[in-house]
């Protein structure tokens, strides 16, 4: 498996509140990406990176920040967490934007009440 | 934009019989193509996955797809499904010169009975 960290791995926290998940990688990959899994979705992308300090939007990206100061490490937060937010949260890595696969991580499952 | 199609959100057989997963993409440039399974509880891995060449390629686990560009598909298959397959399966897209990223299905859950 990739070496690819993501934590907390489990996550209950109340409407309202600043949320941050982790994602860690050990492989040097350029290209970093947050995902969340939803049922009837499908994975949708959140926000991705190329490198450090930059960033783009995915489809889903409302409501959501991201920041990458070094390669290994990619933030999400939630600014203000709402219901619909619950979600199980996946973090990938790639090594280019096309042309290979993506190696993901175990995933968050964030509930927010 | 791309665009993803998994028809079959649910998929019921049972030990031994033949699979197919139908997935369709809407693009119309070169695209790169990948099928992704997700065992309960855990993180996605790749299947098998599609570059160019052989429309025909082979994954881990007796999984197969093949490529046919005049319909956009890329459907999955395996001859005799275990136990074991039961899991989600995802296609995605990855399109060329597209500024989108990796492109998911909405995934099709097959459970395979003992």
């Amino acid at each position: 498996d990739a070496g690819i960290t993501q934590s907390p791995r489990h996550k209950v926290t109340e409407t309202g509140t600043p949320v941050t998940l982790r994602c860690h990688q050990t492989e040097n990959h350029r290209y970093m990406y947050w995902y969340r899994q939803d049922p009837g979705h499908g994975l949708r992308l959140i926000h991705y990176s190329y490198g450090v300090k930059d960033t783009d939007k995915g489809e889903v990206s409302d409501g959501y920040s991201v920041s990458r100061s070094k390669t290994e490490d990619f933030l999400l937060t939630l600014e203000s967490a709402t219901s619909s937010q619950t979600s199980v949260y996946f973090c990938a890595i790639s090594e280019s934007r096309t042309g290979t696969e993506a190696f993901f991580g175990q995933g968050t499952r964030l509930t927010v009440v | 934009a791309q665009s993803v199609s998994q028809h079959n959100h649910h998929v019921i057989l049972s030990e031994a019989a033949s699979l197919e997963l139908g997935c369709n993409y809407s693009y119309g440039g070169t695209v790169n193509l990948f099928w992704y399974v997700q065992y309960p509880g855990q993180h996605l891995q790749l299947l098998l996955k599609y570059f160019s060449g052989d429309p025909l390629v082979k994954g881990i686990k007796g999984f197969e797809a093949e490529f046919i560009k005049s319909k956009f598909s890329f459907n999955l298959r395996k001859p005799s499904v275990q136990w074991s397959d039961t899991a989600e399966y995802f296609c995605a897209v990855n399109a060329l010169g597209s500024a989108r990223q990796l492109t998911f299905g909405s995934g099709t859950q097959l459970t395979v009975l003992p």
